[in-house]
């Protein structure tokens, strides 16, 4: 597609259960990034990938959080057993390169508002 | 570690007027990157203005500039003209050149008022 594509676009569900949040990043793109954005604040760093390889992920704030992308392109975000703090707005970025190209910006998708009762 | 600051929480504009938002940063690296998203109700994240740390000259993308300070560790967005559609969240963001995270500040409100 055009740009970076998130589903679904609102989650509601009760503590307690587990969600998978969906990110489909532009075509061609190596990197994919994960933020979560609280009310109110700015974008916080979750964890990113080169392809398949998860090359960082000392933003995830629990072993709750789990995230994965099997074949290089889509990713999920999933988070087990989930707690009202987990409440917040995730955000997929993706870039083209990385390294010596680090330059290239990261595209956003409209985010996926997570709501836990 | 890196860190962004946004010290207004909200700005409030006249169209067709000017307007300048702050931002400071911490770091100890020497060359970075540095960005201006827009965030609207839609939440999708777009990309203002960048500008690389080892460049003196500020960036400048037809109404929007940046004061790029670097001695200082600051990094203000000027709109110029500004129009109801730039109502938005303003966030600074900040990379350094061998990173890819970005760190983002807590954001501006920019209300703009015809």
């Amino acid at each position: 597609g055009a740009g970076v594509s998130q589903s679904p676009r609102y989650k509601v569900a009760k503590r307690g259960q587990d969600v998978a949040l969906r990110c489909d990043p532009i075509s061609g793109h190596v990197s994919l990034f994960w933020y979560q954005q609280a009310l109110g604040q700015g974008p916080e760093f979750l964890t990113y990938f080169q392809n398949e390889a998860q090359l960082d992920k000392s933003g995830l704030p629990s072993d709750r959080f789990f995230a994965e992308r099997p074949e290089g392109s889509v990713s999920t975000l999933k988070i087990q057993r989930t707690q009202q703090e987990d409440s917040a707005v995730y955000l997929c970025a993706s870039s083209l390169a990385w390294g010596q190209l680090s330059n290239q910006p990261q595209h956003f998708g409209d985010g996926t508002r997570l709501s836990i009762l | 570690a890196q860190t962004v600051t946004q010290s207004q929480p909200e700005m409030s504009v006249q169209e067709a007027e000017t307007v300048t938002l702050s931002c400071t940063y911490d770091t100890s690296e020497s060359d970075y990157y540095l960005f201006w998203y827009k965030q609207p109700p839609s939440r999708q994240m777009i990309l203002v203005i960048r500008q690389e740390a080892y460049k003196q000259q500020n960036a400048t993308e037809n109404r929007f500039s940046v004061n790029f300070q670097k001695a200082a560790k600051s990094f203000s967005l000027k709109i110029s003209d500004s129009q109801l559609g730039d109502a938005a969240m303003y966030f600074c963001a900040y990379r350094r050149t061998t990173g890819n995270m970005l760190t983002f500040g807590g954001g501006t409100r920019l209300m703009v008022k015809p």
